[in-house]
């Protein structure tokens, strides 16, 4: 079956670090990948939806300049927290779509600003 | 805007069946969607229901689907201790690849 990899899976960093996350599908190619956020207890938000070859698309209220992504290849997408704040730290976790098949989901990464 | 409910909390006794409820908005939906989370991790999906079914059984799993309601259900049958996670339901918005989550329904499940 579809197998999404995301990497790290914890990150505990300094505020104003730029801390980057990979998220992978393995066995398929995804055109388009999709990056959510979950607080604690709380359900998924969808931030952006990332594209291969072109620009993402940013849900309403995300930063693009904080939030950056880029979809290089058709297996990998990576989302970059910049210069990141406390108010950040969250559960950050990556989906990808083989074509026709539902979204499949990576083990999410925890990231923790000090 | 769409919207998808649930209750937040179930609790039942290991070998019972649970059901854990949805509601969404989007009468358009293509497919509907009831993921698995268990504590620190990912999304795993059970199963899926394409809008013009009704019923979708998978092993334990049954999912019931009244679209005229807008309301969806998931019973799990012989509940396991296994099986304890927090269960989100989703809809696909017509027209794009994007998901809309529940609320996510918290199961316990004792012995």
């Amino acid at each position: 079956g579809a197998v999404v990899s995301q990497h790290p899976s914890w990150v505990i960093c300094k505020s104003g670090t730029s801390v980057k996350i990979e998220c992978r599908s393995l066995d398929f190619q995804a055109t388009t990948m999709f990056w959510y956020r979950q607080f604690p207890k709380q359900s998924l938000m969808l931030m952006a939806t990332s594209n291969e070859g072109s620009k993402a698309t940013y849900e309403q209220g995300v930063e693009k300049d904080k939030f950056l992504i880029n979809h290089a290849s058709l297996t990998l997408s990576t989302l970059t927290v910049t210069s990141a704040h406390p108010e950040d730290s969250s559960f950050y976790i990556c989906s990808a779509r083989d074509p026709d098949q539902p979204q499949h989901f990576g083990d999410g990464t925890r990231l923790s600003i000090l | 805007g769409e919207d998808v409910e649930q209750s937040l909390f179930l609790s039942v006794r290991e070998g019972d069946s649970s059901v854990i409820n949805c509601t969404y908005t989007d009468s358009s939906s293509t497919y509907l969607y009831w993921y698995k989370q268990e504590p620190g991790a990912g999304l795993q999906l059970l199963t899926y229901i394409f809008s013009n079914m009704d019923m979708k059984q998978d092993q334990r799993l049954t999912v019931l689907l009244n679209k005229k309601d807008k309301h969806l259900s998931l019973r799990i049958a012989d509940t396991q201790t296994g099986d304890s996670a927090i269960y989100f339901c989703a809809e696909s918005i017509s027209g794009t690849d994007k998901l809309i989550f529940g609320t996510g329904t918290r199961l316990q499940v004792f012995p």
